[in-house]
């Protein structure tokens, strides 16, 4: 079967870096996603890896291993805003996109 | 300019009831999809529909239909409500395919009673 892992809640203070962790086992793979959602809100896109490697946004950064199934979410300087759940999504070899159950992100003062 | 638009937002009805949920997107986008966030916040893909094709998640019950006028509309038909049914379901586009980036609607809150 085809399967996300991710922490289900994570806390961090303001100002801090968190890495937010995704495994996954997929048939086949043609990209990874994270979106940011939160309460109450859609999911907001944040970024699209294919390769292996890093991909820095500003504050959030994004890595992926296609070699180990692994990719996380890095988030720099961490500000209350940033509280909110952050889903990994793979699009598999049919294009379909697997979600994972997200993770809550909470940041305390 | 809203990019991704859901009418109603709120929907509150009885076991048994047919209702519709519409959507509207203004991006020019080909892909529209369909997805059911339930109460432990899993986001379940139920269909994806262009110009072209349609494409069903098989877990889906076929009371839930898709129905589209025209390239910017997709809009949900329920049949037969069922509590079961109570999530948030939230309608996305893209350019072309799932390689492009999904563009979320605000989401619409069924609670089926």
């Amino acid at each position: 079967g085809q399967n996300i892992d991710q922490p289900t809640e994570m806390t961090a203070t303001e100002g801090a870096i968190v890495q937010i962790n995704c495994t996954y086992q997929t048939s086949g793979f043609n990209g990874l996603f994270w979106y940011q959602q939160h309460a109450g809100e859609a999911p907001t896109f944040l970024s699209y890896n294919v390769l292996d490697g890093l991909e820095e946004k500003g504050r959030f950064s994004s890595f992926l291993s296609r070699s180990k199934g692994y990719s996380y979410l890095l988030l720099k300087e961490l500000q209350m805003k940033d509280s909110a759940s952050y889903l990994c999504a793979v699009l598999d070899s049919n294009y379909q996109l697997i979600w994972g159950a997200g993770t809550k992100l909470i940041i305390k003062p | 300019d809203t990019a991704v638009s859901q009418t109603p937002k709120y929907l509150v009805t009885q076991m048994g009831n047919d209702k519709s949920i519409k959507c509207e997107q203004n991006l020019g986008h080909d892909t529209m999809y369909w997805y059911k966030q339930d109460s432990k916040k899993f986001l379940k893909i139920m269909f994806s529909y262009n110009n072209k094709e349609l494409i069903i998640n098989e877990t889906v019950p076929n009371r839930f239909s898709p129905k589209s006028p025209d390239k910017a509309h997709l809009n949900l038909h329920i049949n037969s409500l069922e509590l079961g049914d109570s999530a948030v379901y939230f309608c996305a586009s893209s350019q072309a395919d799932y390689t492009d980036t999904q563009y979320f609607g605000p989401g619409t809150r069924l609670t089926v009673l």
